[in-house]
């Protein structure tokens, strides 16, 4: 999507290894989230940031952690991936409460 | 907290066939309501974003209204063509954040 790019877009990686999944974006907006995709469960939200260095929790945060060092970059990292972490994640952004969401085109990470 | 609804899962319509898809949602006191669309294997693609203050959108054969004392939004697709066939999601913000919350989606297959 235009202004939004997520790298890597496919990524095979070992239980018990750290994965780090980059989320950059050229249109300056505040906000920046990460959600996950699996069948059954629809997308749910990871973290999100309201500012450089702000982070929150979402619903499903456990296993993860993000940074934001600067408003056009969003790192989501899997400290110890698992299994149960293979899913399909995407990146999102807005401007704020009444501007709508962009979303990227998404990372498959299978964990095996 | 805001819980979003979509009903039913999974449809199928003959082409040229005039449609709604319905979405439901918990927290009226909504700012807008985003509807999206997925195609197999891809990243969101937004259709249209009605802000609290309005009643419907359109752009092209799409049109979506929003009833906020109902908990209500519904997407009209006219006369459905098989390139509309993919998955379709709406969202609101969970109330008073910035935090999109999703229904998870109505897959629409439209036949020729």
């Amino acid at each position: 999507d235009a202004g939004i790019t997520q790298s890597p877009r496919h990524k095979v990686t070992e239980t018990g290894t750290p994965v780090t999944l980059r989320c950059h974006q050229t249109e300056n907006h505040r906000y920046m989230y990460w959600y996950r995709q699996d069948p059954g469960h629809g997308l749910r939200l990871i973290h999100y940031s309201y500012g450089v260095k702000d982070t929150d929790k979402g619903e499903v945060s456990d296993g993860y952690s993000v940074s934001r060092s600067k408003t056009e970059d969003f790192l989501l990292t899997l400290e110890s991936a698992t299994s149960s972490q293979t899913s399909v994640y995407f990146c999102a952004i807005s401007e704020g409460q009444y501007a709508g969401y962009t979303f990227g085109s998404g990372t498959r990470l299978t964990v095996v | 907290k805001q819980e979003v609804t979509q009903i039913p899962a999974a449809l199928s319509v003959p082409e040229g066939e005039n449609l709604v898809l319905n979405c439901s949602f918990t927290d009226s006191a909504i700012y807008n309501l985003q509807w999206f669309r997925q195609d197999p294997g891809k990243g969101l693609t937004s259709l249209l974003l009605i802000q609290s203050s309005q009643r419907e959108q359109t752009s092209g054969r799409l049109n979506a209204s929003l009833d906020k004392s109902s908990g209500r939004s519904t997407l009209y697709i006219a006369a459905s063509q098989p390139g509309d066939s993919a998955t379709y999601l709406c969202a609101s913000p969970q109330g008073g954040s910035e935090k999109l919350v999703f229904g998870k989606g109505t897959k629409l297959t439209v036949n020729p």
